[in-house]
């Protein structure tokens, strides 16, 4: 059983639509995290969220921590071709300090 | 600096060789990481160094092995590895074990292909 279940895995659509990937668990997490990968680079943190009930925004991007913080979502609006990558969440710890443990990660695919 | 700087970027090694992979951050963080990632598919941890000491060894064999000689660098020495061990070597820092809650820096990888 994974830790945080991520979905959807694969996303191809058109440049202009709207998505959400989600990412669910069964733990209380006490942050978790938003990676953006790009093919050939490592990932990029795009947001730590804390509190539940938190909303982050980042330009188009929309991300929401549950109010029983065990779960996330990332929304996107109007994608573009550069928003095209590999999207992860993960989270921190449990008692191996410094571990990451990372969902399956979602490949989105954005056509021009 | 807000850098994880790796080296080399692409690597193909023999099966007989040795080689080393080499990450450098001076962000001054005291917690770096190895992580191992196969095509479309999320980071898998290696090791943890925390305060230049191997603080966790996600069960790597013994070909794998990582160095710290000092808290900017981190060395991943190779050795007689195979060729499902190809894959993208991923460097990473956190201000300390403890503040990886708040998210990691990573590098940009090593492509390694094994032949």
């Amino acid at each position: 059983t994974q830790l945080l279940e991520q979905s959807p895995q694969f996303l191809s659509i058109q440049e202009g639509e709207n998505l959400t990937v989600y990412c669910n668990s069964s733990s209380v997490f006490s942050s978790l995290q938003w990676y953006r990968q790009e093919p050939g680079e490592g990932p990029v943190l795009l947001v730590t969220v804390v509190t539940g009930g938190e909303v982050k925004k980042l330009k188009r991007l929309t991300f929401q921590f549950g109010d029983a913080r065990k779960d996330s979502s990332l929304h996107i609006t109007a994608a573009q071709p550069g928003d095209t990558g590999l999207y992860l969440c993960a989270v921190a710890g449990g008692t191996s300090y410094g571990k990451l443990t990372f969902g399956q990660g979602t490949i989105l695919t954005v056509h021009p | 600096d807000t850098e994880v700087t790796q080296t080399p970027k692409h690597l193909v090694m023999g099966m007989t060789n040795k080689k080393s992979l080499k990450c450098e951050q001076h962000m001054g963080h005291r917690a770096m990481y190895w992580y191992k990632q196969k095509a479309k598919k999320p980071p898998e941890l290696m090791f943890v160094y925390s305060y230049e000491k191997l603080s966790i060894n996600e069960s790597v064999p013994s070909r794998f092995s990582p160095e710290c000689p000092n808290s900017s660098l981190l060395n991943l020495h190779l050795h007689a590895l195979q060729p499902e061990d190809s894959a993208l070597y991923l460097c990473a820092s956190s201000p300390t074990p403890q503040g990886a809650w708040g998210g990691y820096t990573f590098g940009s990888g090593t492509r390694l292909t094994v032949v």
